[in-house]
């Protein structure tokens, strides 16, 4: 059973205008959460996280939106640039339990 | 400060052989982990560390065995490759318990034919 899910396999985006990136999650016993991105070859990479106790977060052209009632969290990034092509995984986690669970990334294209 | 290594990057294996891959962090982190990643699948977790001398096990562990016998290293074995074991194997270390994001190694292509 897949606890963190990713149901848009890839997106893509015009330069400049937002991307957003969707992940849903059925354990209501998260209750933190990361995004990372990873390109070809290499590890992934983190980006952004938010815990529980907020709805919101920022990091420059990055945002983490978290609703608990509806058990999503979306990834926001504005503006989308090329450089931002990459597939980018949500991961989550419950304290004490040392593992995250990660959905199964979305490729994001950003086209020039 | 090189982060998180892993040695070697590709190998190829034939059913049955055994290796072991090595992961190194000069971060002084406590937690290790492997992954692995799959196509459509994300990472899955296979084991992990929360310390030197400690083990335990993540989603998919059968075929895999680990050791921390050193803080910095985490090795993870293959005794007997399958095919089944064909994927990308990532290493990851944080510093602390599950609060802290994950600082991943570049990892590793294995094959088994």
């Amino acid at each position: 059973d897949q606890q963190v899910k990713q149901n848009s396999p890839s997106l893509s985006v015009q330069e400049g205008r937002i991307s957003i990136l969707n992940c849903d999650y059925t354990n209501s016993m998260f209750d933190y959460f990361l995004w990372y991105k990873k390109y070809p070859a290499e590890g992934p990479t983190f980006l952004i996280s938010i815990s529980s106790i907020k709805d919101k977060n920022e990091d420059g052209r990055f945002t983490v939106f978290l609703n608990k009632s509806a058990k999503h969290l979306s990834l926001h990034i504005v503006p989308s640039q090329p450089g931002d092509s990459a597939v980018y995984f949500c991961a989550a986690s419950a304290i004490g339990t040392y593992k995250y669970i990660f959905g199964t990334g979305t490729r994001l294209k950003v086209l020039a | 400060n090189a982060g998180v290594t892993q040695t070697p990057k590709f190998r190829v294996l034939k059913t049955g052989q055994s290796m072991t891959l090595l992961c190194a962090q000069d971060m002084n982190h406590e937690y290790m982990y492997w992954y692995r990643q799959d196509p459509g699948m994300g990472l899955r977790l296979i084991h992990y560390s929360v310390g030197e001398g400690t083990t335990a096990k993540g989603e998919v562990p059968d075929g895999y065995n680990v050791s921390r016998l050193k803080k910095q290293n985490f090795l993870l074995g293959l005794e007997s490759a399958a095919p089944s074991q064909t994927s990308v194997y990532f290493c990851a270390s944080s510093y602390s318990i599950s609060v802290y994001e994950q600082y991943f190694g570049p990892g590793t292509r294995l094959t088994v034919t």
